[in-house]
């Protein structure tokens, strides 16, 4: 079945170091690899998206990068503040088909203190 | 930007009742919108793909008389939790997909807490 795994429930870093949450996923194959940042008791919020046959994107201090290969993520945020403190899921989509449904990971609740 | 918004955010409501939860896209016409429910510190848990002028596509385990889905125009799709359980208690957002790279737009969520 497939399966989306975000390597650790929680994180924990010191401000201004790079964070980096990791997303792996089996049984799929995603064209597209997304990746959302939830707040407590809100809706996830779109941060980035990058395609099947992009190795890498970037956006202000996040940077994402996708190994089709590994069937791996990785989400990084450089210079980290504690405003950065949040959930962070990725999710996985088939296409653009208006009726394409994601599924989500389980997140990463990222904390960093100041 | 695509804005979804999602009402009420809160609601207490008793055992037995029913509770209609309304997602409005704002900006942008969205023919298919989708249903989640999250509990505390897990995923979002796709329940149903509603679809404009048409049925709901429900998820498997997904009691589609217990939570019925509306979706009568383009800008609209309700979701009603029909005689609710404390087990219904739960985080239930909306989604449409965005514009081109723009992902998923989320509605900020309901909170319901059935006594």
């Amino acid at each position: 079945s497939q399966k989306i795994e975000q390597n650790s429930e929680a994180l924990n870093i010191q401000e201004g170091k790079t964070a980096t949450l990791t997303c792996n996923y089996t049984n799929y194959s995603p064209a597209y690899l997304q990746w959302y940042r939830q707040d407590p008791g809100r809706g996830p919020v779109f941060l980035l998206l990058i395609r099947e046959n992009e190795k890498e994107k970037r956006k202000e201090r996040l940077k994402v990068t996708f190994d089709t290969t590994l069937k791996q993520s990785l989400f990084h945020i450089t210079a980290s503040q504690p405003a950065d403190s949040a959930t962070y899921l990725c999710a996985l989509d088939r296409g653009y088909s208006s009726a394409s449904k994601i599924i989500f990971g389980s997140g990463t609740r990222l904390s960093i203190r100041p | 930007g695509a804005v979804v918004s999602q009402h009420p955010s809160r609601v207490i409501c008793k055992s037995g009742t029913s509770v209609k939860i309304e997602c409005r896209s704002l900006d942008f016409q969205a023919t298919t919108m989708f249903w989640y429910r999250q509990f505390p510190k897990k995923s979002l848990m796709l329940m149903a793909t509603s679809n404009e002028g048409s049925k709901a596509t429900y998820e498997q385990g997904v009691e589609k008389d217990k939570f019925l889905i509306n979706h009568a125009s383009l800008t609209l799709s309700t979701l009603t939790v029909t005689s609710a359980h404390p087990e219904d208690s739960s985080f239930y957002i909306c989604s449409a997909r965005g514009q081109g790279e723009n992902g998923y737009t989320f509605g900020s969520g309901t909170r319901l807490t059935v006594v």
